[in-house]
């Protein structure tokens, strides 16, 4: 009954070029959908978000876009750095500031130097 | 800055102990989380707490316990261990209704043998 569902468990990229990750979601509910990162031995910490009233968020090198008619959504990365090496987790909710967050499983992000 | 912080970070249980694992904040924030990622899993919410004095059931709270006495503290409580609550506990909190980023400890590492 996994929600969110991100179906790549890992991706690797050269340094420099673009980091594409995917989440797939099944709730049509879902209203407001975040990304997080995860580095070894750390908590995730939040990337970047976008509510459903929007098809494209952008934060420096990140970009988030979300396509609701396919229950989809996709983490752009470009350039890609090798600092960004971490899992990434999707997550989605029925509204912003929801209690209950549901989270992917994770998608394990290698950049090559 | 210390953020969120779990304690301990590494525990291994007896089938049938009890414990309690610690979050604290330092943020002022009135909104704190339980969450456990078990492998090969996304996070899924144990309890929240809206402020002292209230808590809520998340997805998966059988088993545990939560109290919530002041706004930086937030222990979970497990009562009668057992090997299916062997997982990673991240504690996570937020600064109010309309953010959804979530700020996580660094994880607690919990294995019941």
């Amino acid at each position: 009954d996994q929600q969110v569902k991100q179906n790549s468990p890992s991706l690797s990229v050269q340094e420099g070029r673009i980091s594409i990750l995917n989440c797939d979601y099944t709730n049509s509910m879902f209203d407001y959908f975040l990304w997080y990162k995860k580095y070894p031995a750390e908590g995730p910490t939040f990337l970047i978000s976008i509510s459903s009233i929007k098809d494209k968020n952008e934060d420096g090198r990140f970009t988030v876009f979300l396509n609701k008619s396919a229950k989809h959504l996709s983490l752009h990365i470009v350039p890609s750095q090798p600092g960004d090496s971490a899992v990434y987790f999707c997550a989605a909710s029925v509204k912003t500031g929801a209690n209950n967050l549901f989270f992917g499983t994770g998608t394990r992000l290698t950049v090559i130097p | 800055n210390a953020g969120v912080t779990q304690t301990p970070k590494f525990r291994i249980l007896k089938i049938g102990q009890s414990m309690t694992l610690q979050c604290a904040q330092d943020m002022n924030h009135n909104y704190m989380y339980w969450y456990r990622q078990d492998p090969g899993m996304g996070l899924k919410l144990i309890y929240y707490s809206v402020g002292a004095g209230i808590t809520d059931k998340g997805e998966v709270p059988n088993g545990y316990n939560v109290s919530r006495s002041t706004t930086e503290d937030f222990p979970l409580r497990l009562e009668l261990a057992a090997p299916s609550q062997t997982s990673v506990y991240f504690c996570a909190s937020r600064s109010g209704a309309n953010t959804g980023e979530l700020f996580f400890g660094e994880g607690s590492r919990l294995t019941v043998l």
